[in-house]
């Protein structure tokens, strides 16, 4: 059965630090893997999605990479501002089923 | 503006009294799906639509309903509300399910006593 797990499950940085979100998953047969941001009572927004085909994606500050052999994805966010606090999430595309991590909760203090 | 629109936000109601929580996309998309998000259990899937006319069960179906007659609309159906399916739903879609990210609506909070 597929799991996908999110380490750390909370993080809180001072502004301006380089971080990096661990998501990993137990199944390599994956078709892709997204990785979401999620706003209090709001819905999750799409950061970037990685073919299985792919190693890394990259929007702005935002760099994702895929492993799939080890079954491991970071979201490496740079130069943090309070504006990223948010819950970070990933998930996996796995045939019919596309499964979540619980998120990582990341907290930017200026 | 492209979104996805679920309808109502906020809902409270007993058990037993059937109850639709609509979602509509205006961005042609061909893949919506469902999703129920619980404190400690993340976001599970729980119908999805590859297409008009065609829908299959995710991880948790049991008690929902859904359909896909538009390719715009995909209502959640909930014949005989349970206590056990309070949570906060959201709708989704996206042009093809393999390639392109997914947008979700805002989400539905719904209380069922």
């Amino acid at each position: 059965k597929q799991e996908v797990t999110q380490i750390p499950a909370a993080l809180s940085v001072p502004e301006g630090e380089n971080l990096v979100l661990n998501c990993s998953f137990t199944d390599s047969a994956i078709y892709n893997l997204q990785w979401f941001r999620q706003d209090p009572g709001k819905g999750l927004t799409s950061l970037l999605l990685i073919q299985s085909s792919q190693r890394e994606q990259t929007s702005g500050r935002l760099n994702a990479s895929l492993d799939k052999s080890s079954g491991r994805s970071t979201l490496y966010i740079a130069a943090s501002q309070p504006g990223d606090s948010a819950t970070y999430l990933c998930a996996v595309t796995l045939g019919s089923r596309l499964i979540f991590g619980q998120g990582t909760e990341l907290s930017v203090k200026p | 503006e492209a979104q996805v629109t679920q309808n109502p936000r906020y809902l409270i109601t007993v058990t037993g009294k059937k109850l639709t929580v609509t979602c509509s996309q205006n961005m042609n998309h061909e893949y919506m799906s469902w999703y129920r998000q619980d404190p400690g259990l993340g976001l599970r899937q729980i119908y999805y639509s590859m297409n008009v006319e065609v829908t299959d069960k995710g991880d948790v179906p049991e008690g929902y309903k859904v359909s896909r007659k538009e390719k715009r609309n995909f209502p959640l159906i909930l014949e005989s509300p349970s206590p056990n399916q309070t949570s906060l739903y959201f709708c989704a879609s996206s042009f093809n399910r393999d390639y392109s990210p997914l947008h979700f609506g805002n989400g539905t909070r719904l209380t069922v006593t």
